[in-house]
This record gives structure tokens, C-alpha cells and sequence, in this order.
């Protein structure tokens, strides 16, 4: 069954602080891992977009990584900002058809920011 | 804004109603999905629209669920005689081809 765990569930920083959120998956075959950013009561919206031969990718201060030999993949944030606060939910794609069986959804990170 | 849109924002019934919300994709974009996310929970997959048809459903979508998408353009999905276990955020995206989905902002039920 294909699954992607994040971990921590839950995570608070100061302000400034870096932080580092983590995403496995046993999603089979592998297509690509986006990270998405959800503020509460708001739609996701996409962060980062990777595919097997990228290993890492940046967008501002975000920077995903990916190890498809280990399946896992990290979201690092640099020089945390109150406006970070949000879930922050890794999303596996399986194949190209879409639907069901082409995307597996994390449960997300909920990261608060404290100033 | 060129965005998804989703209407309306929030919805409040009693057990037994029904309620249709509304998801305006992306005008260029032909597929539109419709997710479900409770508290705590990533978005759960419920269908999805290549153009007008409705290629596939999630075995969460109970018959008291109908999504259509009548003209390739926006889509409803219609909920009838609610449960309060139908309480969640209701999510709307759009995509081109396979490409990254976006979504709406969302519509929160809650059934009272």
C-alpha cells in the first residue's frame, strides 16, 4: 500500500530559527514528491516539485531535498518568518494517470512560529 | 484573479440537507479534483474530471455523493441528506494534464 509518513507531527520555533521537516514514503513507482504549504483554512499551495534524478531544489528560503534510494525527502526553511507558520504536506505521485492512485497525500507538519 | 475559486467559503446545515458547492478551475486547465481533509488529516481523494467526463471515484465518495462537470468548465459536487461525519474542508484543484494541481481555497462544512 502506498503510504508517506511525515514527521514531526507538530513543530514550534522561534522566529530566525531554521528548521528542518521530514517526509518517507512507500510509494511505488515513483514519479515525483511535491511539498505543498497549507495556512489554516486555506487550499495547499505548491512549494517544490521534484523528480527522481533531482535530489534537491530550491524556492526562497525553502529548500526540498530528495534521496529516492532511502525515499525520503526533507523541506528545510532558513531564517524562519512568522508568515511560515502552516502545514506543510508531502505529496507522492505514483504514476502519470492522476486520480486515486496517483497521488499520496502526507498528513502534514503543523509548524508554528513564535517571534 | 486567475486562481482556483471555490463557492462558498463556509457552510453550515442540519443533518439531513442537502448542500452543492461550486469549484471554478483555472480556465486552461482540463482537470479538476475534488478532495475531502478533516482536521489533523492531509486531503483525501474523492474524483476527479478530465474535461467533462468523471474518469475516477474514491470509494469515500458514498452514493449521498455527486460530482459533475457538465460543460468541462466548473464543477459541483452535490452532498445529500448530510451526516455530521460529512464535516470537513471540501477542496477543489485543477491541473493541466498531470502537471501540479492547485487548489482553492476550500469550502468548510460543518453539519449540525
Amino acid at each position: 500500500k502506498n503510504q508517506v509518513e511525515q514527521s514531526p507531527q507538530s513543530l514550534i520555533i522561534l522566529e530566525g530559527k531554521n528548521c528542518t521537516l521530514q517526509c518517507n514514503y512507500t510509494v511505488s513507482p515513483f514519479s515525483n514528491l511535491r511539498w505543498y504549504k497549507q495556512d489554516t483554512g486555506r487550499g495547499p499551495v505548491s512549494l517544490t516539485i521534484m523528480t527522481f534524478s533531482e535530489n534537491t531544489k530550491s524556492n526562497g528560503r525553502y529548500t526540498a531535498t530528495l534521496d529516492a534510494d532511502t525515499k525520503q525527502s526533507s523541506l528545510h526553511i532558513t531564517a524562519s518568518q512568522l508568515s511560515d507558520s502552516a502545514s506543510y504536506i508531502c505529496v507522492v505521485s505514483a504514476s502519470e494517470g492522476g486520480g486515486a492512485d496517483g497521488l499520496t497525500f502526507g498528513k502534514g507538519t503543523h509548524l508554528i512560529i513564535q517571534p | 484573479d486567475t486562481g482556483v475559486s471555490q463557492d462558498p467559503r463556509h457552510k453550515i446545515t442540519k443533518r439531513g440537507q442537502n448542500v452543492t458547492f461550486r469549484c471554478d478551475p483555472i480556465s486552461e486547465h482540463n482537470r479538476l479534483y475534488w478532495y475531502r481533509q478533516t482536521l489533523g488529516q492531509g486531503p483525501e481523494f474523492l474524483t476527479y474530471f478530465q474535461n467533462e467526463a468523471q474518469l475516477e471515484k474514491s470509494r469515500l465518495l458514498s452514493d449521498r455523493f455527486s460530482a459533475e462537470r457538465p460543460k468541462g468548465s466548473f464543477s459541483t459536487l452535490e452532498i445529500q441528506r448530510t451526516e455530521q461525519g460529512d464535516s470537513a474542508m471540501y477542496l477543489c484543484a485543477s491541473s493541466l494534464g498531470v502537471g501540479t494541481q492547485y487548489f482553492g481555497p476550500g469550502t468548510r462544512l460543518l453539519v449540525l
